[in-house]
């Protein structure tokens, strides 16, 4: 199965500002997704990832807050815009294989804001 | 429109004692997959195991089997003898291929404390 890089593994950020989360996939897929875990809570899917494409974002979540880039098959990022405490929570990317149905999860970005 | 039920919210046994995980799914799809995850503490999510909807038969492996029974739209999941490294969040999900498209949507999640 795939597996995946994401980082940073965690961040502290100050209210206001804005952080970029990398996934790096070791083979070419489709399909990827970003997922939002707030503390306590289950996965929330965000949006999901085409190469070539705009993004496709669930109800609730809008692109000026969580802009996302996919510009090949290996690779996206998930920007979370203009923070508030709120937005603490971990974010894990997530890539579907077409050849067996199943999905592979990065190891999460716990993201922080004071 | 696709759903996962996990009623418990929290489980505490004692280690060596059997649990079971239940989840409840809903899904118009005659062709879905099942799915279950464990979330350790590092926050990880640790792929447990894939079920296709044409696929009854239960799953062993090793200390953790699978019960799927189409006919009450349930999927658990049972760890015998439980050992303090067990304890994590446990999610089931679910991907129907029809209105849904491609996204997971996950249960609540089961939060399993196994106590020494």
């Amino acid at each position: 199965s795939a597996v995946i890089s994401q980082k940073p593994s965690r961040d502290i950020c100050q209210r206001g500002t804005s952080l970029t989360i990398q996934c790096q996939v070791d083979s070419q897929v489709t399909m990827m997704f970003w997922y939002r875990q707030q503390p306590g809570q289950s996965l929330t899917l965000i949006a999901t990832a085409n190469q070539g494409s705009e993004a496709t974002y669930e109800s609730g979540f809008v692109i000026d807050k969580f802009p996302i880039s996919r510009p090949n098959l290996t690779f996206s990022t998930l920007t979370v815009s203009n923070m508030s405490p709120e937005d603490s929570s971990i974010y894990l990317c997530s890539v579907r294989q077409a050849s067996n149905y199943g999905y592979t999860f990065g190891s999460g970005t716990r993201l922080t804001v004071v | 429109a696709q759903k996962v039920t996990q009623a418990q919210t929290e489980i505490s046994v004692v280690e060596k004692e059997d649990v079971t995980l239940d989840c409840v799914y809903e899904t118009r799809d005659t062709t879905y997959y099942l799915f279950w995850y464990k979330q350790p503490p590092s926050g990880e999510l640790v792929f447990l195991i894939r079920r296709n909807s044409f696929d009854e038969q239960n799953e062993i492996s090793g200390r953790y089997s699978w019960n799927f029974q189409k006919s009450t739209s349930s999927f658990n999941f049972t760890i015998t003898a439980s050992q303090v490294v067990d304890s994590a969040v446990y999610f089931c999900a679910l991907n129907s291929l029809g209105d849904a498209g491609n996204m997971l949507t996950f249960g609540g999640g089961t939060r399993l404390m196994v106590k020494p």
